[in-house]
């Protein structure tokens, strides 16, 4: 349970406010991943970092701005959020070894409230 | 791009029973599905998953099925137990685009002591 880590676990903010996400893996993984789970919509895939390179972007509102400094740390900075941007943001991380993506594996997510 | 459905929404099951969730897929070079579960207030976690290049794959009470010429894929879970209940989400992984998965809507499966 403690191979990837996020942190804050609870997060409420004003729209006015900047915050940043954090995640940290500690399996050795060189792919992480940021999803947001909405209620009721199946998870949304926002940002892919493969050897610290970002290689997906989902069209992502810029008001998220993702940062991964090394292969075992992901960011995902928060500006001007909308009261619709409240979910649960799931950091993920896996393997990839000549070009298959093994499991993937998720850390216990950030509840951020959007006030 | 992909797109993942899944059925049902919901499912309530009494305790010994089967429950039985199933996924479509669109993109035929898919060829990696995983399931995951997702308990109240927890993180998904990966319950079984099967290649593109296997019909079946079984692991105690849980298996899960592929058929690629009708591009679905379902999980069974036999004698259901209280603990099994939670949140189940399929996923596929294309072939070529390595890095993106794309999930299935979740089901809810309650099973009733």
């Amino acid at each position: 349970e403690t191979g990837v880590t996020q942190t804050p676990r609870h997060l409420v903010m004003g729209m006015t406010n900047k915050k940043s996400l954090k995640c940290e893996q500690h399996l050795g993984h060189n792919a992480m991943y940021w999803y947001k789970q909405s209620a009721k919509k199946p998870l949304e895939l926002m940002f892919v970092y493969s050897l610290e390179e970002r290689v997906e972007n989902n069209s992502v509102p810029s008001r998220f701005s993702p940062e991964c400094p090394n292969s075992s740390h992901l960011f995902l900075h928060l500006h001007t959020l909308q009261p619709e941007d409240s979910a649960l943001y799931l950091c993920a991380s896996s393997q990839e070894a000549d070009g298959t993506q093994e499991t993937q594996y998720f850390g216990p997510g950030t509840r951020l409230l959007v006030l | 791009g992909e797109n993942v459905e899944q059925h049902p929404s919901t499912l309530s099951v009494q305790e010994g029973d089967s429950a039985v969730i199933k996924c479509t897929y669109s993109d035929s070079a898919s060829n990696y599905f995983p399931w995951y579960k997702q308990e109240l207030g927890k993180r998904p976690q990966l319950i079984i998953d099967i290649r593109s290049n296997v019909g079946e794959k079984k692991d105690q009470r849980i298996a899960v099925t592929l058929n690629k010429t009708a591009k679905h894929f379902s999980l069974h879970i036999t004698e259901t137990q209280p603990e099994d209940s939670a949140v189940y989400f399929c996923a596929a992984r294309g072939q070529y685009n390595f890095n993106k998965f794309y999930f299935g809507s979740g089901t809810k499966l309650n099973v009733k002591p």
